[in-house]
């Protein structure tokens, strides 16, 4: 599975839009980008995937580049809740894969 | 509700003492998993299984055990020979081979005294 690169940590002013990027520059054709979010002292939690096109749901929008090689997770307007660590993840999709998690990306939301 | 249960959410223990966490999820999930994070750190798993009676070792497997006697239960024993215990660690299951379909406990703090 490819390996992803993400900045250790960001701000983010609350009720502005968050920015996540992701570099996955090794990604294969059948592999997902998939982003999960750990609040403190609690598990990691899905948010959104896609493959090739950008994807949108009620938590979070993904972009991804046309060559795939580099993505980014939109929170369109954070709140003080959405402190946390998000993972970028790239996983092949078919059976018996795990998830692995990397370092992340701290996102302080401030008031 | 249906998820995934971990207990206790605290636990302390002695140097050179066994204990056992439990994880129970009623999601009717196939496999689950434990991961271990340290402070700062991502997860790193364990131990996982996919099927009951079966569970394969993960990246740090060494001075953990685990059994899967039921598909709702997989406790996770941190035995002496865990040379450095005191973690966060987590539970997670899943049904689909996808990575959006895995659910996570609340997780269980460990400290060892």
């Amino acid at each position: 599975d490819a390996k992803t690169t993400q900045p250790p940590s960001m701000d983010c002013a609350e009720g502005r839009a968050a920015n996540l990027p992701c570099n996955h520059s090794t990604i294969s054709g059948n592999e997902y980008v998939y982003w999960y979010r750990q609040i403190h002292s609690q598990g990691p939690q899905y948010i959104i995937h896609g493959l090739k096109n950008n994807e949108t749901n009620e938590m979070a929008s993904l972009i991804i580049t046309e060559d795939r090689k580099s993505s980014t997770l939109i929170l369109p307007h954070a709140t003080l809740r959405d402190t946390a660590v998000y993972y970028c993840i790239v996983l092949r999709d078919n059976a018996g894969n795990m998830l692995t998690f990397g370092g992340g990306t701290r996102l302080m939301v401030k008031p | 509700d249906g998820g995934i249960t971990q207990s206790p959410k605290y636990l302390f223990r002695k140097e050179g003492q066994n204990v056992t966490l439990s994880c129970e999820q009623n999601l009717n999930h196939d496999a689950m998993y434990w991961y271990r994070q340290d402070p700062g750190q991502g997860l790193r798993l364990i131990y996982y299984s996919q099927i009951v009676n079966d569970f394969q070792k993960g990246d740090i497997a060494e001075g953990y055990s685990v059994s899967r006697e039921k598909k709702e239960s997989f406790p996770l024993t941190v035995t002496s020979a865990q040379k450095n215990p005191t973690a966060f660690y987590l539970c997670a299951s899943t049904q689909s081979t996808v990575a959006y379909g895995y659910t996570f406990g609340s997780g269980t703090r460990l400290t060892v005294v």
